[in-house]
């Protein structure tokens, strides 16, 4: 079953700017990870955030976890061409398989 | 971490016939997981592979229409049989090296077009 709902849907910036998508989840999770995901191939493994964890950083990213509130946010700082992909939040409450939402599509320009 | 190498990369097939997608991995994994992704859609897990035993299904999966085998902690093989044009999605496998609330590492996955 679905478990994350990604927000918004298709995101268009430019180089340079900050993106942030958001994701939603309905269950309980013992983690939450995201994934990109570059011309509907194989997914990249960008963060994993822990139940217990508020906020983790890797590099250009933040992401944060709002538990009470049942949802993640994903911050791209000073983006660039190359992270023009689909980005997608996962939710494990089984300790195993991940539960992935519809995914934003980010687009961006020079 | 995990190098996962899955086959074919696409292929394109004949309405009721079936595809074998292989996947490989470079070192012994417990847990491996096969999902869909419809176009333009989210991945959907279709099932759990588990080396010995029947593969464990998600709700609206069944085995006659994905058969899964999975004889070591290496490889696994998911069939897409009596095909549709609806079967048409990338097919992914994906494992959990690292165990029960790890990461995970996806093939590249299966571009499957049914005609």
């Amino acid at each position: 079953s679905q478990q994350g709902e990604e927000d918004p849907q298709a995101l268009s910036i430019q180089e340079g700017e900050n993106a942030t998508m958001n994701c939603s989840y309905k269950t309980s999770i013992n983690n939450l990870q995201w994934y990109r995901q570059n011309s509907g191939r194989g997914l990249v493994h960008l963060i994993l955030i822990r139940s217990n964890e508020r906020e983790k950083h890797s590099g250009r990213l933040r992401v944060t976890l709002d538990t009470s509130k049942k949802s993640s946010s994903l911050l791209i700082t000073a983006s660039r061409a190359a992270d023009t992909a689909s980005y997608f939040c996962g939710g494990s409450n089984s300790g195993y398989a991940l539960n992935f939402g519809k995914g934003t599509s980010l687009l961006v320009t020079p | 971490s995990a190098v996962i190498s899955q086959k074919p990369s696409r292929d394109i097939c004949q309405r009721g016939t079936s595809l074998t997608i292989q996947c490989q991995v470079d070192s012994q994994v417990t847990m491996m997981f096969w999902y869909r992704q419809q176009p333009g859609q989210s991945l959907t897990l279709i099932a759990t592979a588990n080396q010995g035993s029947e593969a464990t299904y998600e709700s609206g999966f069944v085995i006659d229409k994905f058969p899964i085998s999975r004889p070591n902690l290496t490889f696994s093989t998911l069939t897409v049989s009596n095909l549709s044009p609806e079967d048409s999605s990338i097919y992914l496998c994906s494992v959990g090296p690292g165990g029960a609330n790890e990461k995970l590492f996806f093939g590249s996955g299966t571009q499957l077009s049914v005609l």
